[in-house]
């Protein structure tokens, strides 16, 4: 079974530049969540969506952050414009409605760096 | 709501020593408790979890929990460390009725040879 999928890896950009992130849960996962994960903090969670509803988007920056989830499947969060605090890993995770409480499935993330 | 106090950043060990790392929890309502690990390179994996019943968990390669109500703690341990258990360590606490996961800050276990 393939696992979250998430790219890029890694991306530098300057200040006041725009940035778009991609991730591809696991198949049949209704539930897609992006964490974001500053080094020496853990993850907090940006936004959640069920299939393509949002759940939960109380701790994302919407000034700045949008994410998506057209068809109930992958996902892209763009951030527009950068800031240098938004330098970070942004995790994608899902999880299946018939899953235990609380196991979700990360992807390996992808590293911000703005400059 | 939830949090979560990891009070150790790093914990340093050699190998085939003990180690405990420690979590604390805070919430006014029945919670779930986790611990993820994250091996260099590597997404986050559950490791194992609390969501009721025996109050000592185990996971398969020798980590075990235990949820400690009176003292809101879930303190992972194992009584002997492999290098290959170098990682950072994130306890997660969920609402037993909620959708968001919280994480602690990490622990991050270097095993020494």
């Amino acid at each position: 079974e393939a696992g979250v999928a998430q790219s890029p890896r890694y991306k530098i950009i300057e200040k006041r530049q725009s940035v778009a992130f991609w991730c591809n849960p696991i198949s049949g996962h209704a539930t897609l969540y992006w964490y974001q994960q500053i080094l020496g903090q853990g993850p907090k969670l940006l936004i959640q969506f069920q299939n393509n509803g949002v759940v939960d988007d109380s701790q994302l920056p919407k000034d700045r952050f949008s994410a998506e989830r057209l068809k109930g499947v992958d996902s892209t969060l763009k951030i527009q414009p950068a800031k240098l605090e938004d330098s970070a890993v942004y995790l994608c995770a899902s999880s299946s409605r018939l899953a235990r409480a609380g196991e979700l499935f990360f992807g390996e993330g992808s590293r911000l760096t703005v400059l | 709501a939830q949090s979560v106090t990891q009070l150790d950043s790093q914990v340093p060990v050699f190998e085939e020593a003990p180690v405990e790392l420690r979590c604390n929890y805070s919430s006014s309502v029945s919670v779930y408790l986790f611990w993820y690990v994250q091996y260099p390179n590597q997404g986050l994996q559950l490791l194992l979890k609390y969501l009721s019943g025996s109050t000592l968990v185990e996971s398969i390669n020798g980590f075990e929990a235990e949820f400690n109500k009176s003292q809101t703690s879930f303190h992972l341990r194992k009584p002997s460390v492999h290098i290959s258990d170098t990682a950072e360590y994130f306890c997660a606490v969920k609402r037993e009725y909620g959708n968001k996961l919280v994480f602690g800050a990490g622990t991050i276990l270097r095993v020494k040879s």
